[in-house]
């Protein structure tokens, strides 16, 4: 079955040091990858997301992460954290069909 | 640009009444796609509807759970005879294109408690 693996389920980090936060899937075709973030309190908001093309993407608030298809793995970076990047971080992966299929989140929290 | 519309916001329902959740997609959205998170875990996905049409509901527990998307009005997930084990947080979500070409943006959730 299709899975989506976020292996760091809990992040304890201090503002200004670097972030990378593992995400892994299961397909061996063709896949757009997005990874969402939730604020407390809010929705599910698009981070970044990968189609096609360069391999190394760049999203919003300073995110970027990188596809590395012989590693199934698309995993979200950030040099440098801040308190306000405390938040659930979701990776996502369409492959077949139209669903999402989502990993099972990281916690992550910024100490000031 | 206002986006995904769920209502209501919170839910609370006892054990076998009725739950109706409603979604209204971002506007010129016509793919809506709903999604379940139990607590601790990651979204799971549960339907996927066009305007008067399910495409996929292979997410979808085969008894109690409907959905649907008319030609007027927001999308419905219907849950009955509401369980505990249904107790989540249902989320809506719609695109301009299947997701294949596009993402989906989501709204704020329905936070479903059965007592």
């Amino acid at each position: 079955a299709q899975s989506v693996s976020q292996h760091n389920h809990h992040v304890i980090l201090s503002e200004a040091a670097s972030l990378e936060l593992g995400c892994n899937y299961s397909y061996g075709g063709t896949v757009n990858l997005f990874w969402y973030v939730q604020y407390p309190g809010q929705h599910l908001q698009l981070l970044l997301k990968y189609f096609s093309g360069d391999p190394l993407v760049k999203g919003i608030k300073g995110f970027e992460a990188e596809f590395i298809k012989s590693k199934f793995s698309f995993n979200l970076r950030k040099p440098s954290v801040q308190w306000s990047d405390t938040a659930e971080y979701f990776c996502a992966v369409n492959n077949a069909g139209n669903m999402l299929t989502f990993g099972g989140g990281t916690r992550l929290m910024v100490k000031p | 640009n206002a986006g995904v519309m769920q209502n209501p916001r919170h839910l609370v329902r006892r054990r076998g009444q009725e739950a109706r959740l409603r979604c209204s997609p971002m506007k010129g959205h016509s793919h809506v796609y709903w999604y379940r998170q139990l607590p601790e875990e990651g979204l799971k996905f549960m339907v996927y509807l066009q305007k008067e049409n399910i495409i996929d509901e292979s997410g979808m527990p085969k008894e109690r759970f409907s959905a649907e998307f008319p030609k007027e009005g927001p999308s419905i997930l219907r849950i009955q005879q509401v369980v505990r084990g249904d107790s989540a947080a249902y989320f809506c979500a719609s695109s301009l294109t299947g997701t294949r070409a596009g993402e989906q943006y989501f709204g704020p959730g329905t936070r479903l408690t059965v007592t």
